[in-house]
């Protein structure tokens, strides 16, 4: 089955500077990656999301970049805020099923500091 | 408004008395699907349904029933639960066309087993 490694488990950054999550998946035939933003006591709420026929997608600061030789895809957030302080799940679809079997990464809880 | 709702928010039980937690949609999504979260271990499929009485397992489904008996309602059944689904619980749904949907989820519920 899939398995999604996600690092850092952890990251501080200083409000203004870049932040920078990776994720590698094990299953080549998975073709949905989405990104999840989960605020404390709040539920996930994707973010951005990539399909593997492309390598980059952008939507404002927030940049998700897929390598698919590699099995690797990373969140890339610019001009990080204090509002940008949340735990961010990565996720892969299990090949060829769509989106509906979806295996998560662990969360990487990223602070901005002020 | 559209909206995921689930009930309870908060549950307290004891070992072996069944119960449910239900989870209502007002978008007319044919996906649902049942997640648990826990500290380290990110978010774990439980189970998943396409449609009105098709429904399949994630990647943790022992210890649990679902059902989809109505298009707006998947409920999640714990028979005789343990101390070990002793966790939060979201349910989630989208529309299905292909893998272009994102998927919205509920609060969450918050379930402690003695």
């Amino acid at each position: 089955g899939e398995n999604v490694e996600q690092h850092p488990s952890t990251l501080s950054v200083q409000e203004g500077d870049s932040a920078v999550i990776k994720c590698t998946y094990s299953d080549s035939a998975s073709n949905y990656f989405p990104w999840y933003k989960q605020e404390l006591g709040k539920r996930p709420q994707l973010i951005i999301d990539i399909r593997s026929n492309v390598g980059e997608k952008k939507d404002q600061r927030i940049a998700v970049t897929l390598n698919k030789t590699a099995k690797h895809f990373s969140l890339h957030i610019t001009e990080t805020q204090p509002e940008d302080s949340a735990v961010y799940f990565c996720a892969a679809n299990l090949g060829n099923t769509g989106f509906q079997k979806l295996v998560f990464g662990t969360g990487t809880r990223l602070l901005v500091s002020p | 408004e559209a909206q995921v709702t689930q009930n309870p928010r908060y549950l307290i039980t004891v070992t072996g008395k069944k119960l449910t937690v239900t989870c209502s949609q007002n978008m007319n999504h044919e996906y649902m699907s049942w997640y648990r979260q826990d500290p380290g271990l990110g978010l774990r499929q439980i189970y998943y349904s396409m449609n009105v009485e098709v429904t399949d397992k994630g990647d943790v489904p022992e210890g649990y029933k679902v059902s989809r008996k109505e298009k707006r309602n998947f409920p999640l059944i714990l028979e005789s639960p343990s101390p070990n689904q002793t966790s939060l619980y979201f349910c989630a749904s989208s529309f299905f066309v292909g893998i272009t949907d994102t998927q919205y989820f509920g609060p969450g519920t918050r379930l402690t087993v003695l």
